[in-house]
């Protein structure tokens, strides 16, 4: 079965930071790329950061850059996104999904939930 | 950027019923980067449609896409118990990725 797991999320206080992580099973990790994607509560998706197969080429959301980073572990079947200096805005359920060809993401995680908040 | 607004921002409808929902863009997107999402509460999104009008794997054929430039449309032929969700349109370009803010489909 396809699936993608995340974890790491939890409270952290504002100026904190936190490493989320994504592991991948039933497909082959390294021949996707894979994109964040968050969702404050009661609100709409918001992209957050994109990874190519080899890490080659990686893009963020104008919200998240020069705070977060985006890695993957080919090896490992796993993607993280490190994500320090958070803000009460970060605070939402973090989602990885794996990015097609096409560009759309057909297969999402269940989430992980990151609350910033002292 | 490209803006996707999304309407209605809810459809009140029953079961059987038809719905029609609207995705607009602030410029022309490529049909190839426009895809729908369902979202049921407390569950991740699921891709419906992509490119446009093309259904993802395992979606019932009451749901479809179509459109171009900066109109699209998603339509329910006949809703089901289980369509009631939240429906996204999504489009990629320019190295990122924007949402519309949502449709809610309500009984």
């Amino acid at each position: 079965e396809v699936q993608l797991v995340e974890s790491g999320g939890g409270l952290v206080q504002p100026g904190g930071s936190l490493r989320l992580s994504c592991a991948a099973s039933g497909f082959t990790f390294s021949s996707y790329s894979m994109n964040w994607v968050r969702q404050a509560p009661g609100k709409g998706l918001e992209w957050v950061s994109f990874i190519s197969t080899s890490s080659s080429t990686i893009y963020y959301a104008d919200s998240v850059k020069g705070r977060f980073t985006i890695s993957r572990d080919n090896a490992k079947n796993s993607l993280y996104l490190q994500m320090n200096s958070l803000r009460a805005e970060d605070t939402a359920v973090y989602y990885c999904a794996r990015v097609r060809r096409d560009y759309n993401m057909d297969v999402w995680g269940k989430g992980t939930t990151v609350t910033v908040s002292s | 950027e490209i803006v996707l607004t999304q309407s209605p921002g809810t459809l009140s409808l029953s079961p059987g019923e038809r719905a029609t929902l609207s995705c607009r863009a602030s410029q022309s997107v490529s049909t190839s980067y426009l895809a729908w999402y369902q979202q049921t509460p407390g569950q991740a999104p699921r891709l419906l449609i992509y490119g446009a009008s093309s259904r993802a794997t395992g979606i019932p054929d009451r749901f479809s896409g179509s459109g171009s430039g900066t109109d699209f449309t998603l339509t329910i032929s006949r809703l089901e118990p289980e369509d009631f969700a939240v429906y996204y349109c999504q489009q990629y370009g320019s190295s990122s990725w924007t949402f519309g803010q949502g449709t809610r489909v309500e009984v």
